[in-house]
């Protein structure tokens, strides 16, 4: 049973450019979570979302970020016109259900640097 | 709003020596879990110990083990005889007993282990 793949494990890109970030979750996992590492800090939650659904995306940014997880294929994050502050590595998480007595098993995450 | 602290930016022992780490949290919440997580220079977020709150009895995982103080909101993580690959960044974090596998992350105890 594979773990959560993300990738691209690195991705560059210039002020201005979208960045799309993959994560397929382990197998028979229907929850996913998006978190944002900044340089020196912890994970921040991002979204959560269930099979075709967001759940909750208090910690999304408003403009320019947005999340999806469709009924085939990966969850896929995507950034638009991408400034230097979106830096950051990107982790995925998967669960087999939303509940926090179940474990959430991680990705190894995406570096993102914008240049 | 639930939010957890990490004080030690870093700490250092010695091999074979025993360390503990430091965690505290807020929250009105009655039902929640914490969790220690380990993260490598991999990145990979490993998990290595899990306390839910219901549970007085303190959760063990081999060298690893918590002393959870639920009156004080203290979430400590003891490593007993400390090895080289336990080198890494550990991070602290807070999960609600509801519908959601979201959590709440400190920001994190870099941990050395001198040979």
């Amino acid at each position: 049973n594979a773990g959560v793949m993300q990738n691209p494990r690195h991705l560059v890109r210039r002020r201005g450019q979208e960045a799309r970030l993959r994560c397929s979750p382990m197998k028979g996992h229907s929850h996913v979570y998006w978190y944002r590492q900044l340089p020196e800090e912890g994970l921040k939650f991002m979204v959560y979302l269930q099979k075709e659904n967001i759940i909750d995306e208090s910690g999304m940014p408003k403009e320019r970020f947005s999340a999806e997880f469709p009924k085939e294929g990966p969850s896929i994050l995507r950034i638009q016109q991408v400034v230097r502050g979106d830096s950051a590595a990107y982790f995925c998480a998967s669960s087999p259900s939303s509940r926090a007595d179940t474990e959430a098993f991680f990705g190894q995450g995406t570096r993102l640097t914008v240049v | 709003a639930q939010t957890v602290t990490q004080s030690q930016p870093e700490m250092s022992v010695q091999e074979a020596e025993t360390v503990t780490l430091s965690c505290t949290y807020d929250t009105s919440e009655s039902d929640y879990y914490l969790f220690w997580y380990k993260q490598p220079p991999s990145r990979q977020m490993i998990l290595v110990i899990r306390q839910e709150a219901y549970k007085q009895q303190n959760a063990t995982e081999n060298r690893f083990s918590v002393n959870f103080q639920k009156a004080a909101k203290s979430f400590s993580l003891k490593i007993s005889d400390s090895q080289l690959g336990d080198a890494a960044m550990y991070f602290c974090a807070y999960g609600s007993g509801g519908a959601t596998n979201k959590l709440i992350f400190g920001t994190g105890t870099l941990l050395a282990v001198q040979p």
